[in-house]
């Protein structure tokens, strides 16, 4: 069965650094999105993709962060200089259109 | 704006016991409803969902979920809880009918079932 797959599993770097957390989405699926969770809190969404562009963003998606398909099949989350507070799992999703979200297993960033 | 309240942080029940995780949400027109579950250290793997077709959906595990619009509730029942279902829940929320948009979601119930 066909699922989203995230690279790398668990990132540690040092507040300032830029990180880049990579997804491979459910290939027929056109809909890309990232969200997050802090440790004992909710999932929060980020960003969703369509089509080459932003589609929707929240507020927590600052100039701080960007997302970039650069190829075919990758689809990425860029945080430019870290902080410590964006120590979070990161969940890549897919979808084919409306309806449910295919999740990644997630990418633990740790910001130290 | 859309929410999502899970009555409930953590939730214990028997194996083989009921398992009832609630969920109310706020929308301003009938939404898309979801439930998901995390095992620990995994992703979110989707459990069912409401897309306003049947109000009672079935999912997997043998989880079922009803849409309530009077109550404005989507309640995650299970008849019977077995040991491999001690997992977070979350309730989640979208609009209806526009593709790539945000999941809305709940703060999450933890299950433990005890034997």
């Amino acid at each position: 069965e066909p699922e989203v797959t995230q690279t790398p599993s668990h990132q540690v770097t040092q507040m300032g650094q830029e990180v880049i957390l990579r997804c491979v989405p459910i290939s027929n699926h056109l809909y890309f999105y990232w969200y997050r969770q802090i440790l004992g809190q909710k999932v929060e969404f980020l960003v969703s993709f369509y089509n080459n562009e932003i589609s929707e963003k929240s507020e927590i998606f600052d100039d701080q962060f960007s997302v970039e398909r650069p190829d075919g099949s990758n689809f990425t989350l860029k945080i430019r200089s870290t902080k410590l507070e964006d120590s979070a799992m990161y969940f890549c999703a897919s979808s084919v259109s409306q309806g449910e979200q295919y999740f990644g297993p997630g990418t633990r960033l740790t910001v130290t | 704006a859309q929410s999502v309240t899970q009555l409930g942080s953590h939730v214990s029940v028997s194996e083989g016991a009921l398992v009832l995780l609630r969920c109310n949400y706020s929308s301003s027109v009938p939404p898309y409803l979801f439930w998901y579950v995390q095992y620990p250290n995994q992703g979110l793997q989707l459990l069912l969902k409401y897309t306003s077709a049947a109000t009672l959906v079935k999912g997997i595990n043998g989880f079922e979920a009803e849409f309530k619009k009077s109550e404005t509730s989507f309640h995650l029942t299970k008849p019977s809880a077995h040991m491999s279902d001690a997992a977070e829940y979350f309730c989640a929320v979208s609009a209806p009918d526009q593709a790539g948009t945000a999941l809305i979601f709940g703060k999450g119930t933890t299950l433990s079932v005890s034997s």
